[in-house]
């Protein structure tokens, strides 16, 4: 059965360029869920999506970072005008629903602005 | 706040035993996960715990205090492949749903 995936694998932005990952859930999971991974760290939650709705947004570092689910599957986290800083992996995670406890990862996105 | 620490690295060998531990001061606890992570890939589930005590899956063990805030996770008959990062993560449930919070890692490096 097919898990989580996530495009591009890696992708590298000069500074100031916009980039849109995606996330591709496993088929029915109600809950997804976006993590940014910075080299030698563990993941940190960025945001949150229930269906189509975006319940928790309380970990987007910044204005610059946007993401959506506007059919409630396929998600996409945006983020404007790149800086150094940004550069991590971004993790896309789905669960059965709210009440469900395991998450399911994808492979990530490793993102590098130079 | 919340808070989860886990040592940053641990070296062993190949065949011993070695015990990886983590603290958490969180609210809203429900439930604590251990994940293995190579270089460059996902975090893979190993084990979750959300009442006191041990859970045994083969080489793996993982062990809760709640009361104490602690958990560990034990690795038995170390192999090489074992060499990855241990992520430790609180899941809390909070607005309804329930999130993980994880501590930086330890990385595990096996050799001969």
């Amino acid at each position: 059965g097919a898990g989580v995936s996530q495009s591009p694998r890696y992708k590298v932005a000069k500074r100031g360029q916009d980039v849109a990952l995606r996330c591709d859930p496993i088929s029915g999971h109600v809950s997804l869920f976006w993590y940014q991974q910075a080299l030698g760290q563990g993941p940190e939650f960025l945001t949150y999506f229930q269906n189509e709705a975006q319940l928790d947004k309380s970990g987007l570092p910044s204005d610059r970072f946007f993401a959506e689910r506007p059919e409630g599957s396929v998600s996409t986290l945006k983020i404007q005008r790149t800086q150094q800083e940004d550069s991590a992996v971004y993790l896309c995670a789905s669960s059965l629903g709210p009440q469900s406890y395991e998450q399911y990862f994808g492979p990530g996105t490793r993102l590098t602005v130079t | 706040g919340q808070n989860i620490d886990q040592p940053t690295e641990m070296t062993a060998t190949e065949g011993a035993i070695v015990q990886i531990n983590c603290t958490y001061q969180t609210s809203g606890f429900n439930g604590l996960f251990w994940y293995q992570q190579h270089a460059g890939e996902a975090p893979t589930f190993l084990s979750y715990n959300v009442l006191d005590g041990l859970e045994e899956k083969g080489r793996f063990s993982s062990f809760l205090s709640r009361s104490k805030g602690y958990s560990y996770l034990l690795l038995k008959e170390l192999q090489m492949k074992d060499s990855a990062s241990y992520l430790c993560a609180v899941n809390v449930f909070s607005g309804g749903y329930n999130k993980l919070i994880f501590g930086a890692g330890t990385r595990l490096a096996v050799h001969p």
